[in-house]
């Protein structure tokens, strides 16, 4: 069963504007990670928010964590056609689990 | 330069016929896993490893072994490969202290076809 749950499935924006992605989850966490995923290569890492943390920012990417909602955005900034890509959050319990990801289209 | 490797990265074969992924790190890390990424499915964890000879199953074991003789190599062995089987393959690693898992570092993935 998957705990990481990522909303919407597809985006498909414009260069400059803002992408955000939701992750909800089942149970308490440790903590939440975001990966990208350029298509058929490894997933690389972004960025972790510890379960008593808000925010956390990254040059232009910004994640909230709300544990009350059980969820996570992950908002990236004016968007360039190279984060065109698939974006998962992981989720720690006592196992890590990723979500099925929300694959981003950003159109030059 | 701190990476994981896989190889190989491509391979096509047969149903039956014995195969090993080898994945390597060089970071001195703790935890090991493998995924398999299908379409519609995301990643579903294998096997991991917390330490040398400390493996348990993921949520999708069968049909697959692991061993963990060295800190270093996690090798993914299919025994018996079937076509549902074919698919996309990551091994990743990460320091793992506390209970709590850190950043996963991935390999490159290795895609497999079985006929």
């Amino acid at each position: 069963s998957q705990q990481g749950e990522e909303d919407p499935q597809a985006l498909s924006i414009q260069e400059g504007e803002n992408a955000t992605m939701n992750c909800s989850y089942k149970t308490s966490i440790n903590n939440l990670q975001w990966y990208r995923q350029n298509s058929g290569r490894g997933l690389v890492h972004l960025i972790l928010i510890r379960s008593n943390e808000r925010e956390k920012h990254s040059g232009r990417l910004r994640v909230t964590l709300d544990t009350s909602k059980k969820s996570s955005s992950l908002l990236i900034t004016a968007s360039r056609a190279a984060d065109t890509a698939s974006y998962f959050c992981a989720t720690d319990t006592d196992k890590l689990i990723f979500g099925t990801g929300t694959r981003l289209q950003v159109f030059p | 330069e701190a990476q994981v490797t896989q190889n190989p990265r491509y391979l096509i074969t047969v149903t039956g016929k014995k195969l090993t992924v080898t994945c390597s790190q060089n970071m001195n890390h703790e935890y090991m896993s493998w995924y398999r990424q299908d379409p519609g499915l995301g990643l579903r964890q294998i096997y991991y490893s917390m330490n040398v000879e400390v493996t348990d199953k993921g949520d999708v074991p069968e049909g697959y072994k692991v061993s963990r003789k060295e800190k270093r190599n996690f090798p993914l062995i299919l025994e018996s490969p079937s076509p549902n089987q074919t698919s996309l393959y990551f091994c990743a690693s990460s320091a793992y202290r506390g209970l709590v898992y850190n950043e996963q570092f991935f390999g490159p993935g290795t895609r497999l076809t079985v006929l």
